[in-house]
């Protein structure tokens, strides 16, 4: 079974300070990992997909079949950057009909 | 184009009660989706719809029903409310291979 882990439930920098969110996953195939942010007590949004290579909101992230890593990153970390960030895994065939797997979370907090 | 909304967004109920909730999608998804999401559990799948008429159990099925009669809606039903079922219940759909959009969510507290 996949598992999806995302080490630290909490996360506080400094504005413009650099931030890296850690996600790490387990899977025997060819996953297909995103990115998803919760604002205070909003609904969940695609930030990142790795079959896109986009760079949204300045933030990246490269999967690493190595490691078994897809971790977020963003140079400059800003105010309105904190939130609820999740790392989501999704097998790959017809058969997994889109469901998710998701790490637990991680609530990333930037101060002034 | 609402997207996916969710009814109600709150709700309180007393231990035994029943419920219904609503995710009504207009983006004529195929697959949609139930999730519960507690603190540091992340979110985990209760139900799945993969067409109209068809339902799956997720990871945690139990103590929850759905139905899937028409295809832009999904309902979510507790049939007697136990208070390890206080948390937030999102929605979500989505095409084949493509991500999932989320509703709202719905806070629901059992007393």
């Amino acid at each position: 079974a996949q598992r999806v882990t995302q080490p630290e439930k909490l996360l506080s920098v400094f504005k413009g300070a650099p931030v890296e969110l850690k996600c790490n996953y387990s899977y025997s195939g060819s996953p297909e990992l995103f990115w998803y942010v919760q604002y205070s007590r909003q609904r969940l949004q695609l930030l990142l997909r790795h079959i896109s290579r986009e760079s949204i909101k300045g933030f990246t992230a490269d999967l690493n079949k190595g490691e078994t890593s897809f971790h977020l990153k963003k140079p400059f970390a800003q105010e309105e950057d904190s939130a609820m960030y999740y790392c989501a895994l999704l097998r790959a065939g017809g058969t997994s009909y889109g469901k998710l797997t998701f790490g637990q979370g991680t609530i990333l907090t930037v101060h002034p | 184009n609402a997207g996916v909304t969710q009814t109600p967004k709150f709700r309180v109920l007393k231990t035994g009660q029943s419920m219904t909730l609503l995710c009504a999608q207009d983006m004529n998804h195929e697959y949609m989706y139930w999730y519960r999401q507690d603190p540091g559990m992340g979110l985990r799948l209760i139900h799945y719809s993969v067409g109209e008429g068809t339902t799956a159990k997720g990871e945690v099925p139990d103590g929850y029903n759905v139905s899937r009669l028409k295809k832009q809606n999904f309902l979510l039903g507790l049939e007697s409310a136990a208070p390890s079922q206080t948390s937030v219940y999102f929605c979500a759909g989505s095409f084949r291979g493509q991500p999932q959009h989320f509703g709202d969510g719905t806070r629901l507290s059992i007393l």
